[in-house]
């Protein structure tokens, strides 16, 4: 079966500090791969997605990267965090299928100070 | 603008009530999909119903889809107190394989 994971679960990080929060998939290969942002009672914002090593599509304009550096590994990273970069992030893979549901991590309550 | 929104916004039941919301969307999709997400975690994925399909049931969730009105709903029937959580609807595109989200109705669930 598969899993995901992303660590760390809370991250309290001040301003202008940087940032990095992995995301891992077992149990799959080649699947797609995803980071969104949760603002407080709100949807979700797709920020990445990736459909392969190395290959990052950036949905908004923002303060945030990511990299795919291995199959199954998803970096969400900032060189400056902003107070605006506070919120819950998720990762999600998906089956390369076009098309199907996505598995979601547990999250990261990211507050910057 | 989202492209699915979610209809009421926030919802309490009594334990044992039916539970409905609504989903709208703009654009023509390949499928829409349910998804719940208990406080401060991740999204469990509930029911996928294709643009083809008017009506979807898992368990205690019926999903309808109504293509001409751009919109869905998910019925929990029965419901219960651990059903209390968010539930969002999501849209992917005809020729895509991105997910986009409604802001989701809260659903409080009173025993």
């Amino acid at each position: 079966s598969q899993t995901i994971h992303q660590w760390p679960a809370t991250l309290v990080q001040p301003v202008g500090s940087p940032l990095s929060l992995e995301c891992t998939v077992e149990g799959t290969s080649n699947p797609n791969l995803y980071w969104y942002r949760q603002a407080a009672g709100r949807g979700l914002q797709l920020l990445f997605y990736s459909v392969g090593i190395g290959q990052i599509s950036s949905e908004v304009p923002q303060n945030l990267s990511a990299s795919r550096p291995q199959d199954r590994q998803f970096i969400l990273s900032s060189k400056k965090l902003l107070l605006s970069d506070s919120g819950f992030y998720l990762c999600a893979w998906s089956f390369r299928d076009r098309g199907t549901e996505q598995y979601f991590g547990p999250g990261t309550r990211l507050t910057v100070t | 603008s989202q492209q699915g929104e979610e209809d009421p916004q926030a919802l309490s039941i009594q334990e044992g009530e039916n539970a409905t919301m609504n989903c709208s969307y703009k654009t023509s999709i390949n499928n829409l999909q349910w998804y719940r997400q208990n406080s401060g975690r991740g999204l469990v994925h509930l029911i996928l119903i294709r643009s083809n399909e008017r009506e979807k049931h898992s368990g205690r969730l019926r999903v309808t889809l109504d293509t001409s009105k751009k919109s869905s709903s998910l019925l929990i029937t029965a419901s219960r107190a651990a059903d209390t959580a968010s539930y969002f609807c999501a849209t992917i595109k005809a020729a895509g394989n991105k997910l986009t989200f409604g802001g989701g109705t809260r659903v409080l669930v009173k025993p």
